[in-house]
């Protein structure tokens, strides 16, 4: 089944310990993207990635890193977690052809919360 | 002033109503998506377009270039079209979304 697995799906942790969020995504996507939602503020753009070690920032970089070693790994690093990234975070994938970024598909989300 | 405006902020209509969502956007877009997310937070691409319309079951979606619109239509809507749907433009890899629509069918 085509899908892009983001994990952990939840986690509630304190300022300053580092943690990574992983996705993964099984259709060969050269396209990677990390958002986050808040109320009122909707989906932003994190970081995104064209393909293998390309990686771009997005509208919100601040505070976060990702890495692009293996086409279908997206990592989303927080070093240093403060309590403003607490939020609800998607990553996606798709085909960039033609110079369009195809439709793409979307994780289930992971619901950070830094105390 | 965001890049990217969606009308109404929610609509709530009666089980078989058409229904109408906007989206008009200030900047030069390569493409222009729009997602569904459902109550449990799903997100679920529905459609992108570069230009014209593009037909899937009930759902319609329009846009013009031109006018920097887009319109996504529901005919014969149903309670399980109720979610939130976004509209999405790229300007060149970056991704931009409007606020959201949320939309309620009533039985």
């Amino acid at each position: 089944e085509a899908q892009v697995t983001q994990n952990p799906r939840y986690l509630i942790t304190v300022t300053g310990k580092k943690l990574t969020v992983t996705c993964s995504q099984n259709m060969n996507h050269e396209y990677m993207s990390w958002y986050r939602q808040d109320p009122g503020l909707g989906l932003r753009q994190i970081y995104y990635s064209m393909n293998v070690e390309v990686t771009d920032k997005g509208d919100v970089p601040e505070g976060y890193k990702v890495s692009r070693k293996e086409k279908r790994n997206f990592p989303l690093i927080l070093e240093s977690p403060s309590p403003n990234q607490t939020s609800l975070y998607f990553c996606a994938s798709s085909f960039p052809s033609g110079g369009f970024i195809q439709p793409q598909h979307f994780g289930d989300g992971t619901r950070l919360s830094i105390l | 002033k965001n890049e990217v405006e969606q009308s109404p902020q929610n609509l709530t209509a009666q089980e078989g109503e058409f229904i109408t969502i906007n989206c008009s956007y200030s900047v030069g877009i390569s493409a222009l998506h729009w997602l569904q997310q459902h109550p449990g937070g799903g997100i679920v691409s529905l459609f992108m377009l570069s230009s014209g319309k593009k037909k899937h079951g009930r759902l319609i979606a329009t846009i013009n270039i031109q006018e920097k619109h887009s319109s996504l239509h529901i005919t014969a809507s149903h309670p399980r079209d109720s979610a939130v749907y976004i509209c999405a433009v790229r300007v060149n890899n970056d991704m931009r979304f409007g606020a959201g629509t949320r939309l309620t069918v009533k039985p």
